[in-house]
């Protein structure tokens, strides 16, 4: 049972416009929600990350929008840039359970010139 | 740089040998954590460790066991490997006391590829 889910496989952008990835969850209990991002032979890299009291939360170039109602969160990266293609994993955990976190399975972005 | 290095970077053995993965951190982290990565299931956690000697199984643990002797240290074991077990394997540290962060964050290692025969 995939509790947490990205059911956009692959996403191609051109360079300069915005990419949004979306990722799903089931679970109710979740309260914490972050992306990362894996380029291929490394580990994945913390991006950006938001609680279930917030609905939104920007860095830089990336923001997270969460809408629990509906248990959906999006990132969007603006602009987008080469550098950005890798894969992008959304996951999910939640109070009192040693941060343990349960991954989508990923959307891999191109960024194209 | 998350301060934490994983040996092998790569193996291969064969079915039915044991196999040890080894994660190392240089921050005294207190929460370690094993997950594998396999395409279309993202990363499922497999165990996780909350102190030195202390340990829990997470969603994958069937065929692993681990062993934290001290802090800096998180073994992974295949008692007699399968197949199925052929993965990447990335470790995880917990980081406490983030300026504006939750403390919910994980940091992972460069990951270790795990072909069994």
């Amino acid at each position: 049972d995939q509790q947490v889910k990205q059911n956009s496989p692959s996403l191609s952008v051109q360079e300069g416009r915005i990419s949004i990835l979306n990722c799903d969850y089931t679970n109710s209990m979740f309260d914490y929600f972050l992306w990362y991002k894996k380029y291929p032979a490394e580990g994945p890299t913390f991006l950006i990350s938001i609680s279930s009291i917030k609905d939104k939360n920007e860095d830089g170039r990336f923001t997270v929008f969460l809408n629990k109602s509906a248990k959906h969160l999006s990132l969007h990266i603006v602009p987008s840039q080469p550098g950005d293609s890798a894969v992008y994993f959304c996951a999910a955990s939640r109070q009192g359970t040693a941060s343990k976190l349960t991954f989508g399975t990923g959307t891999r972005l191109q960024v194209t010139l | 740089d998350a301060g934490i290095t994983q040996s092998p970077r790569h193996k291969v053995t064969e079915t039915g040998t044991p196999v040890t993965l080894r994660c190392h951190q240089t921050e005294n982290h207190r929460y370690m954590y094993w997950y594998r990565q396999d395409p279309g299931h993202g990363l499922r956690l497999i165990h996780y460790s909350y102190g030195v000697k202390d340990t829990d199984k997470g969603e994958v643990s069937d065929g692993y066991s681990v062993s934290r002797s001290k802090t800096e240290d998180f073994l992974l074991t295949l008692e007699s490997a399968t197949s199925s077990q052929t993965s990447v394997y990335f470790c995880a540290i917990r980081r406490t006391g983030l300026a504006g962060g939750s403390n919910n964050e994980q940091f992972f290692g460069p990951g270790t590829r795990l072909t069994v025969l």
